[in-house]
C-alpha cells in the first residue's frame, strides 16, 4: 500500500514568516498535486508536478518535486492571512490514477 | 477551467431514509468520477471510482449496497446513501476527470462538496 506522509499536520505562524510543508513517500509517483481546501468546500488544485526535480512557482508559493519523484514540498514566502487553509498533497501512482492523499496541513496565518 | 457541481450542498435527513447526491461536470465530459468522504479535520478518503456506463469500483471497507453509485452519463454521477444513520454524517465530495486512465497528469476537478447530517 502506498502512503504519502504529510507534515506538519498543523502550523500556526505570524504574517510575514516563511513556511514549508512536506509530503514524503517510499514509493514513486508519476505526478503529484497540491490542493488547498477551505472549510465546507472541495479542494482546489494549486499545481501538478510531474518531472523529478521540477520546481513550480505560483506567486509566493514554490512547489518542488523530488528528483526520485517520491517526495514534494510546498514553500510559502511571507505568508499572509489569506493563505490560511488546509493544504493537501496527492500523488498519482504508476499503476492507476486513484490519488493517494496526504493527511493535510492545517495552516493558520495570524495577522 | 472545468467546473464540477454538486447538489445539494447540504442536507439533513432522518435516520433510515435515503439521500441522493448529484455530481455534474458542467463544461466537459468526465470519463471517470470519484467519490470521496471527508471527516472533520481529516484528509479525503476515496470511497469509489465510477466509470461511465459501468459498475463503480469500491474501496475496501466501503459497503456498495449502502453507497449506491450510478454514472449514467459522461456528465452525471450520483451517490445514494441508503438507510442513512448518524455515523454516515460527513462531507461528501466528488471529482471528475477527462482523459484516459493512462494520462497520469490529467487533473481531477472537485465539486464543492455536500454536507450530510443524519439525525
Amino acid at each position: 500500500t502506498q502512503l504519502l506522509e504529510q507534515s506538519p499536520q498543523f502550523l500556526s505562524i505570524q504574517e510575514g514568516e516563511n513556511l514549508t510543508v512536506y509530503c514524503n513517500s517510499s514509493s514513486v509517483f508519476s505526478s503529484l498535486q497540491w490542493y488547498r481546501q477551505e472549510p465546507g468546500e472541495g479542494p482546489v488544485l494549486l499545481v501538478t508536478v510531474v518531472t523529478g526535480g521540477e520546481v513550480k512557482k505560483l506567486k509566493r508559493l514554490t512547489f518542488q518535486f523530488g528528483d526520485a519523484r517520491k517526495d514534494s514540498s510546498l514553500h510559502i514566502t511571507a505568508a499572509q492571512p489569506g493563505d490560511t487553509g488546509l493544504y493537501l498533497c496527492a500523488g498519482a501512482p504508476d499503476s492507476n490514477y486513484q490519488l493517494i492523499w496526504g493527511a493535510g496541513t492545517k495552516l493558520i496565518i495570524k495577522p | 477551467g472545468a467546473v464540477v457541481s454538486q447538489h445539494p450542498s447540504w442536507v439533513i435527513c432522518k435516520s433510515g431514509t435515503s439521500v441522493k447526491i448529484e455530481c455534474r461536470s458542467l463544461d466537459f465530459q468526465a470519463t471517470t468520477m470519484f467519490w470521496y468522504r471527508q471527516f472533520p479535520k481529516q484528509s479525503l478518503m476515496l470511497m469509489a471510482t465510477s466509470n461511465e456506463g459501468s459498475k463503480a469500483t469500491y474501496e475496501q471497507g466501503v459497503e456498495k449496497d449502502k453507497f449506491l453509485i450510478n454514472h449514467a452519463s459522461l456528465t452525471l454521477s450520483t451517490l445514494t446513501v441508503t438507510s442513512a444513520h448518524p455515523e454516515d454524517s460527513s462531507f461528501y465530495i466528488c471529482s471528475a476527470r477527462r482523459g484516459s486512465l493512462a494520462d497520469y497528469t490529467d487533473t481531477q476537478y472537485f465539486g464543492p462538496g455536500t454536507r450530510l447530517t443524519v439525525l
